[in-house]
């Protein structure tokens, strides 16, 4: 079964350092997203990604974050200097159309410290 | 704004036993509703979904039920198995907006299956 990969799995950094997660979505799909979830809490919306281009993005999304789709590939998410409270778990996820559920990788662990 | 609420932030259920999970959502103008199961470690996995010309669904095992009228809808589970036992997120869409496919997920129920 086609899955979304994620990585690294894990990622520590220190706090104002740069980091980009990095993400191969399903190769059929059209629709690409970056979510997520502080420890215990809900899955929240960062991004959305379509046709080489931002379709939608949160208050989250602010100016250190950016998207990137370098290659037919890959889909990146690169924040610029972390702060503490961008400790979280990262997930990308891909659908092959707007009107369809989600495939999400198994995340990647922020810890900034 | 938006917001996806469940009902109950624990489930603790027998094996064997039917399972009912709930969610409740403000936005009138979502079509489109999907349940997912998060287990421990891993990403949120697709488990059923339902547009809003429907007011039920069915898979395996699982049964979506869909209420408009206000605004709240319930997975069920079969006979729930031990490997059941996760978080269950609900997550509302809508469709017909711009090209964003964006999903608002609801805080999330922990199932726990007791043998």
């Amino acid at each position: 079964e086609p899955e979304v990969t994620q990585t690294p799995s894990h990622q520590v950094t220190q706090m104002g350092q740069e980091v980009i997660l990095r993400c191969v979505p399903i190769s059929n799909h059209l629709y690409f997203y970056w979510y997520r979830q502080i420890l215990g809490q809900k899955v929240e919306f960062l991004v959305s990604f379509y046709n080489n281009e931002i379709s939608e993005k949160s208050e989250i999304f602010d100016d250190q974050f950016s998207v990137e789709r370098p290659d037919g590939s890959n889909f990146t998410l690169k924040i610029r200097s972390t702060k503490l409270e961008d400790s979280a778990m990262y997930f990308c996820a891909s659908s092959l159309d707007s009107g369809y559920g989600y495939t999400f990788g198994s995340g990647t662990r922020l810890t900034v410290v | 704004g938006e917001s996806v609420g469940l009902h109950l932030p624990t489930l603790s259920v027998q094996e064997g036993d039917n399972s009912i999970i709930n969610c409740a959502y403000s936005n009138s103008a979502s079509d489109y509703f999907i349940w997912y199961k998060q287990e421990s470690g891993k990403g949120p996995q697709f488990i059923i979904d339902i547009r809003s010309n429907m007011d039920k669904r069915q898979g395996q095992r699982v049964t979506v039920l869909l209420n408009k009228t206000v605004k709240h809808l319930s997975l069920q589970i079969a006979a729930t198995q031990p490997g059941d036992s996760a978080v269950y997120f609900c997550a509302e869409r809508t469709t017909r907006r711009t090209n964003a496919g964006k999903s608002t997920f609801g805080d999330g129920t922990t199932l726990t299956v007791k043998p």
